[in-house]
């Protein structure tokens, strides 16, 4: 079975630094896609940014970007540039890319953004 | 609407009693989703909607939980005899419907359930 670890319950970060939250994965299947969800105090999960397996170069999004090893079932997101409003509960998800399209989320990672 | 809504934002509720959770999708989705997100469990799947296929109802826990989907849009996420371990907020997420695609999963923001 397809599972996920986010191996930090909790960071922090200064405004305008870096950050950087793991993920691993552990996965049999070749065809699949990596996500990851901001969920705020307001509970809406929003897309921060997605990858897919077959792609080999890193998913980019304004701040965001993603390391993505796919020997290593290693998906990272690094954040630059934080700001207050990146404080949220952020959750690293993988979907199989078969017929069956629920996600399987991890356990999530509270990032703080200090002023 | 702009998005995924879902009602009530929350519901207290007395042990053994049924409750009602609705979604109203995103228009155009042809897929919605439930997930439970709970303390002790995190993030989970509970069931899934396709158009007209036979949902995949592999994450329910219980048969206490049902849901469906009229008219291919609206659900409604069923809880017959709550119960203090159904406390959760309860997630509904739509999405375009392509099946074997890597589709975003828009979610609304879930409904709090708790149960005394």
């Amino acid at each position: 079975a397809q599972t996920v670890t986010q191996s930090q319950p909790e960071m922090s970060v200064q405004e305008a630094e870096t950050v950087t939250l793991s993920c691993t994965y552990d996965t049999s299947e070749s065809d699949y896609y990596l996500f990851w969800y901001k969920q705020p105090p307001s509970r809406q999960m929003i897309l921060v940014i997605r990858q897919e397996a077959y792609k080999q170069q890193n998913a980019t999004e304004n701040r965001f970007s993603v390391n993505f090893q796919k020997a290593a079932k290693s998906f990272s997101l690094k954040i630059s540039d934080s700001q207050l409003g990146d404080a949220a509960m952020y959750f690293c998800a993988y979907k199989y890319g078969g017929a069956t399209n629920k996600l399987i989320f991890g356990t999530g990672t509270l990032l703080a953004v200090q002023p | 609407g702009a998005g995924v809504s879902q009602s009530p934002s929350n519901k207290v509720t007395e042990k053994g009693k049924d409750v009602e959770l609705r979604c109203d999708p995103i228009s155009g989705h042809t897929a919605l989703y439930w997930y439970r997100q709970s303390l002790g469990q995190g993030l989970e799947f509970l069931i899934y909607f396709q158009g007209n296929s036979a949902p995949d109802k592999s994450g329910l826990p219980s048969d206490r939980f049902s849901a469906e989907r009229t008219g291919g849009s609206v659900s409604t996420l069923t809880i017959q005899r709550t119960q203090q371990e159904d406390s959760a907020v309860y997630l509904c997420a739509s999405s375009l419907g392509t099946s074997g695609s890597g589709e975003t999963q828009y979610f609304g923001p879930g409904t709090r359930l708790l149960v005394l």
